[in-house]
């Protein structure tokens, strides 16, 4: 099955910096790649998704890059502000798939400081 | 509003008290899913739901039961519960016909003491 590895765990930068998170995954089938923010007592969310036939997607500071041939993808996030202070998950998911599950890295804590 | 709602939102137990948490969504989705979140551990799965009368073990399913009778519920059930089942529970759900956004539940924080 998926296996979807996460770094780094943890992630301290000033604000205005920019920061990387970084996923591989293991399973070549998996075609949907998604990339979830929890706040602090809060519920995940779609930040931003992308798909196996396109390599970038990018929507106002935050973007998303994918290697199918290396079998990773990674998020960018440009000019961080206090409010980027989140846990960011990864997710991989092979959405043709008899079961579709989507698989979770084991997230990211990114702590913007002012 | 589209939405997956989960009660109760907080609850605290004691071991062996059999106890639901309830989850519901109005997005006419055949696909739902629940999670336990724990420090260091993201999101495991703990069983799936393809559709009605159709469920499926995910990651972490031991100490857990689940049924769907209706499309719009999918509760999950702790019939023995210990206190390792302490965790925060998300219910999830989403369309698997498409690609999709996948919508979580506010959460069930519970303490099994």
């Amino acid at each position: 099955g998926e296996n979807v590895e996460q770094h780094p765990s943890t992630l301290s930068v000033q604000e205005g910096d920019s920061a990387v998170i970084k996923c591989t995954y293991s399973d070549s089938a998996s075609n949907y790649f998604p990339w979830y923010k929890q706040e602090l007592g809060k519920r995940p969310q779609l930040i931003i998704d992308i798909r196996s036939n396109v390599g970038e997607k990018k929507d106002q500071r935050i973007a998303v890059t994918l290697n199918k041939t290396a079998k990773h993808f990674s998020l960018h996030i440009t000019e961080t502000q206090p409010e980027d202070s989140a846990v960011y998950f990864c997710a991989a998911q092979n959405y043709g798939g008899s079961q579709g599950n989507l698989i979770f890295g084991k997230g990211t804590k990114l702590s913007v400081k002012p | 509003e589209a939405q997956v709602t989960q009660n109760p939102r907080y609850l605290i137990t004691v071991t062996g008290k059999k106890l639901t948490v309830t989850c519901s969504q109005n997005m006419n989705h055949e696909y739902m899913s629940w999670y336990r979140q724990d420090p260091g551990l993201g999101l495991r799965q703990i069983y799936y739901s393809m559709n009605v009368e159709v469920t499926d073990k995910g990651d972490v399913p031991e100490g857990y039961k689940v049924s769907r009778k209706e499309k719009r519920n999918f509760p999950l059930i702790l019939e023995s519960p210990s206190p390792n089942q302490t965790s925060l529970y998300f219910c999830a759900s989403r369309s698997p016909v498409r690609v999709n956004e996948q919508f979580f539940g506010p959460g069930t924080r519970l303490t099994v003491l």
